[in-house]
C-alpha cells in the first residue's frame, strides 16, 4: 500500500525553463493539495485539486504557475519560466475526502534554480 | 499576514526532558488544530489533533494543550527522546477540518541530546 508517490525528489533547473513536479496520491484518494516549503518557512497551501477540477487555488501565484489532476494519470504542478525565488520544496498531500481528516503528505520534490 | 505564529524557531533539550512548543492564532473561525512532524528529507506526518472544546488532548508522550479565550496551544512531548529530533509544525484550519487547507506554523527545529 504505497503513500503518496512524488518524483523527482529533486529537480534542477536553469532559470527561464519550465518545472514539472508531479504527484501520484494514495489509492483510493481523490483529493490532492499541493503545498510550497521556503527555506525557514512551514509550509503554504497553493491549490486544491479533485479529478479534473481545480476546487481551490487561493494559494496560487498569479503568474508561471498552474496545476491539473486529470482523469488518468498523476497531479501536475507546472512552473514556466522558473526563477531563483522558486527555489523550495513542493509537498502534495492527498486525502479520500474533503477536508484534513486523512491527509497524507508525500516527501515533496526539492527544486533548486540555478 | 501570519495567521499561526509559533515559538520558539529552535529547541534544544536533554533525553528525558520535556519540550514545549507554543502556538498562537488570530483568526477566530480555525477551529481544528492539528501538531506535524518532519523529519529530514521526508514530507510532514500528523502526530495529534485537537479541537476547541476540549482543553487538553494526551496521545502516549505527547499532550495538546488548548486555550480557547487567548487563542493558544501548545504540544509537550514528556520523557524527550533522541527519536523525537525533527522539526514540529503546529497547524489550523476552519469548519472543524473540512475546509481542503492548513495553514502552518513556521516550525520548531527540536534537538534532544543523549
Amino acid at each position: 500500500n504505497a503513500g503518496v508517490m512524488q518524483n523527482p525528489r529533486h529537480l534542477v533547473r536553469r532559470r527561464g525553463q519550465e518545472a514539472r513536479l508531479r504527484c501520484s496520491p494514495m489509492k483510493g484518494h481523490s483529493h490532492v493539495y499541493w503545498y510550497r516549503q521556503l527555506p525557514e518557512e512551514g509550509l503554504k497551501f497553493m491549490v486544491y485539486l479533485q479529478k479534473e477540477n481545480i476546487i481551490d487555488e487561493s494559494g496560487m501565484p498569479k503568474e508561471r504557475f498552474s496545476a491539473e489532476f486529470p482523469k488518468e494519470g498523476p497531479s501536475i504542478l507546472r512552473i514556466q519560466q522558473v526563477v531563483r525565488g522558486d527555489s523550495a520544496a513542493y509537498f502534495c498531500a492527498s486525502s479520500p475526502k474533503t477536508g484534513v481528516y486523512g491527509y497524507t503528505f508525500g516527501s515533496g520534490t526539492r527544486l533548486t534554480v540555478v | 499576514q501570519q495567521q499561526v505564529k509559533q515559538s520558539p524557531q529552535s529547541l534544544i533539550v536533554q533525553k528525558g526532558g520535556i519540550s514545549i512548543i507554543n502556538c498562537a492564532y488570530e483568526n477566530t473561525a480555525f477551529d481544528y488544530f492539528p501538531w506535524y512532524q518532519q523529519f529530514p528529507g521526508k514530507g510532514p506526518a500528523l502526530l495529534i489533533a485537537i479541537r476547541p472544546d476540549v482543553s487538553e488532548k494526551k496521545e502516549g508522550r505527547f499532550t495538546i494543550s488548548f486555550n480557547k479565550s487567548a487563542k493558544q496551544f501548545s504540544l509537550h512531548i514528556m520523557d524527550s527522546q533522541p527519536g523525537d529530533s525533527a522539526t514540529y509544525f503546529c497547524a489550523a484550519s476552519r469548519d472543524g477540518g473540512s475546509q481542503g487547507n492548513l495553514i502552518f506554523g513556521k516550525g520548531t527545529k527540536l534537538s534532544v541530546k543523549p
